[in-house]
C-alpha cells in the first residue's frame, strides 16, 4: 500500500515554461513534506520542504503548495531550465509526536525539459 | 565536507555469497538511514539509526539482512546469503536531526547473479 503516490512516471515540458509535479498522500499522520531531485548515478538531493502548518513555500524558481484537505502537494518550477531534467521524488514524514523518523518516498516523476 | 560516502559503488556477486555495503555519514549527523531503490517499489526505508542505535528496522525484508553502526562514522548493511531479488541500488543517508532533509550518498548498485 503506497502512502505517497506520484501518478505521473514522466513529464515533458518546454524550456522556459512552468513544470508542475504532483504528489498525493494517504496517511493523515504526515505533517512534513519534502521534494528531492535525482540525477542518474547520484543520490537524491534535497530541494525544498513544507510543514503542514503552511500551504506554500517558495525558494527561487521552486514553489511547493500543500492542500491538506485534499492530501495533495505540488512542486512548481518556473521558468523550467534544461538542468532541471531529473527524477523528482516527493517524500513525507509523520507527525513529530510519534511514528518513525524515516521518510516515505513516492516512486518519482522523470521531468524532461525540452529545448 | 565530503558528504555521505558509500562503498563500493558497484558490486556484482553470485547468489549465496555474503555482501557488505559500507557508509560513512557526514560528521555530526546523528541520524543514519539505509534505503533500497528498485523499479517496482521505489525508495524503501530499510533501517535507521539515531546516535548509533537502531531505532526502526521494520523495513528490513528478511533475516538475511542485517545492519550495524559500531560508531558515529561508520555503518554497514550486510546480506547473507544474497539472492537475485536483492539486486537494487542501496542508498545511505544522514541527517543532523529529524527536521532537516537528508543528505544521500551516491549509492551502491548491487547485482546478484
Amino acid at each position: 500500500d503506497q502512502q505517497v503516490k506520484q501518478n505521473s512516471p514522466s513529464l515533458s515540458v518546454q524550456e522556459g515554461r512552468i513544470s508542475i509535479l504532483n504528489c498525493d498522500y494517504t496517511n493523515s499522520m504526515f505533517d512534513y513534506f519534502l521534494w528531492y531531485k535525482k540525477y542518474p548515478a547520484e543520490g537524491p538531493t534535497f530541494l525544498i520542504s513544507i510543514s503542514s502548518i503552511k500551504d506554500k513555500n517558495e525558494d527561487g524558481r521552486f514553489t511547493v503548495f500543500l492542500n491538506k484537505s485534499a492530501k495533495h502537494l505540488s512542486l512548481h518550477i518556473v521558468p523550467s531550465q534544461p538542468g532541471d531534467s531529473a527524477v523528482y521524488f516527493c517524500a513525507a514524514r509523520p507527525y513529530s509526536g510519534g511514528g518513525a523518523d524515516g521518510l516515505t518516498f513516492g516512486k518519482g516523476t522523470h521531468l524532461i525539459i525540452q529545448p | 565536507d565530503a558528504g555521505v560516502i558509500q562503498s563500493p559503488r558497484h558490486e556484482v556477486t553470485e547468489m549465496g555469497q555474503e555482501v557488505t555495503l559500507r557508509c560513512k555519514p557526514i560528521s555530526g549527523h546523528d541520524y543514519l538511514f539505509w534505503y533500497r531503490q528498485t523499479m517496482m517499489r521505489g525508495l524503501e526505508l530499510l533501517i535507521y539509526f539515531n546516535n548509533n542505535v537502531p531505532i526502526d528496522d521494520s523495513g528490513m525484508p528478511e533475516d538475511r539482512f542485517s545492519a550495524k553502526m559500531p560508531n558515529a562514522s561508520f555503518s554497514t548493511l550486510k546480506i547473507q546469503p544474497s539472492e537475485p531479488r536483492d539486486s537494487a541500488v542501496y542508498f545511505c543517508a544522514s541527517s543532523p536531526d529529524r527536521v532537516m532533509g537528508y543528505t544521500f550518498g551516491s549509492g551502491t548498485r548491487l547485482t546478484v547473479v
